[in-house]
């Protein structure tokens, strides 16, 4: 079946450190992956996505690329902030799926001290 | 931009009782969604609709159920509560293209049933 692992956390970070969210999924034939965050209190918002193999996708200062060699998506920033402290989610939509029911990793908790 | 709203930030509930989650969002998408987010779980699909009057089971759907009478609107419903239904849960919405729309997140309702 379709899946998505990602690192455990919480992982905590010094401010301006370079971060890497390993995700990896399952899943038939070539899904559409996303990165979704919730900042504290509130829900989850998209961060990126990239929707075919090689893709990148970026925002805020993030970026991750669609790798099917490696069924991968890891997430990564240069120098995080103290305003980055958040809960990420990596997320994939299978194949041929109707209604974007799009299925989600257990997320990590990314702690940015100054 | 798009807004999802939810009828209860913070709910507390007794066993047996008949509980109702309003969510409601305000940029004529086609699909909806609740969640239910637990900690080390990520987030499980409970019910979705892609229109008016439609449901559809999602991974949870047990002890729930759902009603979609207006477009804009998407109610969940626990019949009888259980502790095992204490829970952070979330309502979503995308526009339903079938093109790996962004889901649009409400702030969640953390549900305590004592």
């Amino acid at each position: 079946g379709n899946s998505v692992t990602q690192m455990e956390g919480p992982v905590t970070l010094s401010e301006e450190a370079f971060l890497t969210i390993n995700c990896t999924y399952t899943a038939t034939g070539y899904p559409s992956l996303f990165w979704y965050v919730q900042y504290p209190g509130e829900g989850l918002q998209l961060l990126l996505k990239a929707t075919k193999a090689d893709d990148k996708g970026s925002n805020k200062g993030f970026e991750a690329t669609y790798r099917k060699e490696t069924t991968s998506f890891h997430l990564e920033k240069g120098s995080v902030q103290v305003s980055d402290s958040a809960v990420y989610f990596c997320a994939l939509l299978p194949m041929k799926t109707s209604y974007d029911k799009v299925i989600f990793g257990p997320g990590t908790s990314l702690s940015v001290i100054p | 931009d798009v807004k999802v709203t939810q009828s209860s930030r913070y709910l507390v509930k007794r066993t047996g009782e008949k509980v109702f989650l309003e969510c409601v969002q305000d940029m004529d998408h086609e699909n909806m969604f609740w969640y239910r987010q637990d900690p080390g779980l990520g987030l499980r699909l409970i019910y979705f609709s892609y229109d008016v009057k439609m449901k559809e089971k999602g991974d949870i759907p047990e002890g729930y159920s759902v009603s979609r009478e207006k477009k804009e609107r998407f109610s969940l419903i626990l019949e009888s509560a259980s502790t095992n239904q204490t829970s952070m849960y979330l309502c979503a919405s995308s526009f339903g293209s079938g093109g790996a729309d962004t889901q649009y997140f409400g702030p969640g309702t953390r549900l305590t049933v004592l």
